[in-house]
């Protein structure tokens, strides 16, 4: 499958926990994408990379919230002191620079968290 | 006030019949439209762009008003596999690709 992957597909955490989520995005994309959904709404931006460099955070990334992309290559979504309102489907996406996004951008399955 | 608002729906649609609904965007300066469609706890797909001239795709169409700041979308000929919630999609920024600002969705349930 060549297509973005992302680990865990799901996740069960105690509030209060830490988690972390990889996404290994499509081969030769350099552009990496961070989006959370929560139940009833539409995909919410948190934040992308263009390489290793992470270029634009929302202010929806607050401090418990960290992405890194060390190597330009696949990157990590750790979430510190987990809350009950960060239960979300956390999607990753993937896209070449040079192409109008939206129809360029391509979606992980997503990482389903849930915070008890 | 959201940038981008949908109609949640649910449009109950029986199986062969015409159905179509709107999304609106508050910034005036948005760049590029689609139309993107989710299947439950699935991860959302593209189904087309939006231009300006409008456009088709198959039993699908898809116009953009600027002057009124709202994109539709119309589905002719519903299949039951046509049941699914699409989102309505906007790029606000010329140099931030891919980052998009999704509506909350439109359910569509195609009735046989």
């Amino acid at each position: 499958d060549t297509g973005v992957s992302q680990n865990p597909r799901h996740k069960i955490t105690k509030r209060g926990q830490n988690v972390t989520f990889r996404c290994d995005p499509i081969s030769e994309h350099n552009r990496l994408y961070w989006y959370r959904q929560t139940l009833g709404q539409g995909p919410e931006f948190l934040t992308y990379f263009q390489n290793e460099a992470q270029l634009e955070k929302s202010r929806l990334l607050s401090d418990r919230f960290s992405a890194e992309r060390p190597k330009g290559s696949f990157s990590t979504l750790e979430i510190q002191r987990t809350e009950q309102g960060d239960s979300a489907m956390y999607l990753c996406a993937s896209s070449f620079p040079g192409a109008p996004a939206g129809n360029t951008i391509y979606f992980g399955e997503g990482s389903w968290l849930t915070v008890v | 006030r959201k940038e981008v608002e949908q109609d949640p729906g649910p449009f109950n649609v029986p199986e062969g019949a015409t159905v179509a609904f709107n999304c609106t965007y508050s910034n005036s300066a948005s760049q590029s439209f689609f139309w993107y469609r989710q299947d439950c706890r699935k991860e959302p797909k593209l189904l087309m762009s939006v231009y300006s001239s409008g456009n088709e795709d198959g039993r699908f169409t898809a116009q953009l008003n600027r002057a009124s700041q709202y994109i539709s979308l119309l589905i002719r000929d519903s299949k039951l596999s046509d049941s699914a919630t699409y989102l309505c999609v906007v790029n606000e920024a010329t140099d931030s690709w891919g980052k998009l600002q999704f509506g909350a969705g439109t359910q569509v349930v195609v009735t046989p």
